[in-house]
């Protein structure tokens, strides 16, 4: 079936350090991939998405590019602040509607 | 554009009492819904698929009996937790799905309702 793996956290760096968050998944035929935060008690919110290979999704400075050969969409950002602090989710979609989540990793930025 | 709000945000009540959480897509319509549980620190977990106008489907394990959803209209969806218990206390998470240009579903999220039961 389905599946994504991402790095484990939590991931703490310094304001404007430079950020990966790996993600790899396994899937049958195109799936479209996601990067999502969740804020401290909020929900969660779409930061990029990507339908297929090749694809760059990119928003607020952050980017990920749909890797088929590698079966990766790495999350990247260049300058972290520390209101990036959150737990960024990977995501697929697969035939269906449905979500496949990644297990979270939690990001603190430090001042 | 997109935006899903819920209500309540935050919700304590006492065990065997119901608990009604609403879910709105506000500036879309959404014939898919979703509800999802979230524990500390975890990832979510999907609960139900909910369609407008007919019964909701359930993921293995979820009890259906337990947790009512009615999707009334393509703007709301409802979880109701019948006879609450303190394990039932949890982060629930609805979503709505948005078809955009590419024909992508994108499924777009609520804030979030935090239930304590005691």
């Amino acid at each position: 079936g389905n599946s994504v793996t991402q790095m484990e956290g939590p991931v703490t760096l310094s304001e404007e350090a430079f950020l990966t968050i790996n993600c790899t998944y396994t899937a049958t035929g195109y799936p479209s991939l996601f990067w999502y935060v969740q804020y401290p008690g909020e929900g969660l919110q779409l930061l990029l998405k990507a339908t297929k290979a090749d694809d760059k999704g990119s928003n607020k400075g952050f980017e990920a590019t749909y890797r088929k050969e590698t079966t990766s969409f790495h999350l990247e950002k260049g300058s972290v602040q520390v209101s990036d602090s959150a737990v960024y989710f990977c995501a697929l979609q697969g035939g269906s509607e449905k979500l496949v989540f990644g297990k979270g990793t939690k990001l603190t930025v430090n001042p | 554009g997109a935006v899903v709000s819920q209500h309540p945000s935050r919700v304590i009540c006492k065990s065997g009492t119901s608990v009604k959480i609403e879910c709105r897509s506000l500036d879309f319509q959404a014939t898919t819904m979703f509800w999802y549980r979230q524990f500390p620190k975890q990832s979510l977990m999907l609960m139900a698929t909910s369609n407008e106008g007919s019964k909701a489907t359930y993921e293995q394990g979820v009890e259906k009996d337990k947790f009512l959803i009615n999707h009334a209209s393509l703007t709301l969806s409802t979880l109701t937790v019948t006879s609450a218990h303190p394990e039932d206390s949890s982060f629930y998470i609805c979503s709505a799905t948005l078809r955009d240009r590419d024909s992508l579903e994108t499924q777009y999220f609520g804030p979030g309702t935090r239930l304590l039961v005691l």
